[in-house]
């Protein structure tokens, strides 16, 4: 049973507007959400994290959101740009997991000159 | 920066074969994590340590083994190598603390023929 879900593999916009990446969660007990871009071949790198006691973090152009009663998250990134091409993951950890993350499946973001 | 490094980045390696893929970091974390993930697919922790002569199976099952004889070092090791175990392999570290993200080495891709 998949605990964090990604249900867009893909998302394409021009550059300069507004992107937004969904994740949805199913454990109420995750209290610390995290973002990570990856480029292929190479390791995930962290861009921004939320404990569950917040519902927005910002940093630069990203954003994250997160509704706890929807136990949703998103990310926005503002104004995109061609070098934020990359597959964008979700992830999540539990205070008693000490900082184990879940996965989404990730989505892979393409933003057009 | 992170510093965290993998080796070999790149692996083309018959079945039955023994390997071993290194993993190294120079910023003194106690917590370290092997995941694997397939294209396309999330991320899953097979292996984590959190700290010398302390390492636990992760949520996926795997015949790989690791060991944690130094703080810096976190090597993963297949005995027989088979093309099921072909994947990308990546390490990572964080900090004591249970809401801290974790750093990623580049990853190493197994290839087993």
């Amino acid at each position: 049973d998949q605990q964090v879900k990604q249900n867009s593999p893909s998302l394409s916009v021009q550059e300069g507007r507004i992107s937004i990446l969904n994740c949805d969660y199913t454990n109420s007990m995750f209290d610390y959400f995290l973002w990570y871009k990856k480029y292929p071949a190479e390791g995930p790198t962290f861009l921004i994290s939320i404990s569950s006691i917040k519902d927005k973090n910002e940093d630069g152009r990203f954003t994250v959101f997160l509704n706890k009663s929807a136990k949703h998250l998103s990310l926005h990134i503002v104004p995109s740009q061609p070098g934020d091409s990359a597959v964008y993951f979700c992830a999540a950890s539990t205070y008693n997991q000490g900082g184990k993350l879940i996965f989404g499946q990730g989505t892979e973001l393409s933003v057009k000159p | 920066e992170a510093d965290i490094y993998q080796t070999p980045r790149y692996l083309v390696i018959g079945t039955g074969k023994k390997i071993t893929l290194e993993c190294s970091q120079t910023m003194g974390h106690d917590k370290m994590y092997w995941y694997q993930q397939d294209p396309g697919m999330e991320l899953h922790l097979i292996h984590y340590s959190y700290g010398v002569n302390s390492t636990e199976k992760g949520d996926l099952s795997s015949e790989s083994t690791v060991s944690r004889i130094r703080t810096e070092h976190f090597p993963l090791t297949l005995e027989s190598a088979r093309p099921s175990h072909t994947s990308q392999y990546l390490c990572a570290s964080s900090e004591a603390g249970r809401r801290t993200e974790a750093f990623f080495g580049q990853g190493t891709r197994l290839t087993v023929v």
